[in-house]
């Protein structure tokens, strides 16, 4: 099956630090990638579709200025959570879908902890 | 909010036995797909059901959906230690690739 990777799987950093993380798809080309948050014992929320080639689409709710994200090859797009507060602690999580079947499956990354102190 | 509706929030039960989920959520749908999460993990896929569909079957896996009460139930069969997770459904409309995820459920399969 298709195989997403995140890099790093956990990070702390100190309140006021950006922190960038990656999403890859391994064995396939992505024009769109998912991004989710999720916090402790709770659902994932979406937070902004990345595009290929393009501005990313948030969701409502979500600071494009404070959440920056970036797809600029098929197979890599990246988060980057600017000046990180501790409210800003959680999991989050990219999924891309490769195309290659009818249906709209997903693949999740193993997710990318982050802690902020 | 568009986020659907799973329960029950958390469920026991004993290995052996099976266990049902179910999902509600609230506009027309294209799919609807169950996941798994382990503990701190990524999301696995488990099974993906058209809004065409009213029942698919996949190993100890059974799901069912409802379009007219806008619901779908996840049945494992036969419930093993290893079942233990939160399970997800997430639900796609025409025309759009974003998923919205339901609450979810909390299953321990107690050994």
């Amino acid at each position: 099956g298709a195989v997403v990777s995140q890099h790093p799987s956990w990070v702390i950093c100190k309140s006021g630090t950006s922190v960038k993380i990656e999403c890859r798809s391994l064995d396939f080309q992505a024009t769109t990638m998912f991004w989710y948050r999720q916090f402790p014992k709770q659902s994932l929320m979406l937070m902004a579709t990345s595009n290929e080639g393009s501005k990313a689409t948030y969701e409502q709710g979500v600071e494009k200025d404070k959440f920056l994200i970036n797809h600029a090859s098929l197979t890599l797009s990246t988060l980057t959570v600017t000046s990180a507060h501790p409210e800003d602690s959680s999991f989050y999580i990219c999924s891309a879908n490769p195309g290659t079947s009818p249906t709209n499956e997903q693949f999740f990354g193993p997710g990318t902890r982050l802690t902020v102190l | 909010s568009q986020q659907g509706e799973e329960d029950p929030q958390a469920l026991s039960i004993q290995e052996g036995e099976n266990a049902t989920m179910n999902c509600s959520y609230k506009t027309s749908i294209n799919n609807l797909q169950w996941y798994r999460q382990n503990s701190g993990r990524g999301l696995v896929h488990l099974i993906l059901i058209r809004s065409n569909e009213r029942e698919k079957h996949s190993g100890r896996l059974r799901v069912t959906l409802d379009t007219s009460k806008k619901s779908s139930s996840l049945l494992i069969t036969a419930s093993r230690a290893a079942d233990t997770a939160s399970y997800f459904c997430a639900t796609d409309y025409f025309g759009n690739e974003k998923l919205t995820f339901g609450t979810g459920t909390r299953l321990t399969i107690i050994p």
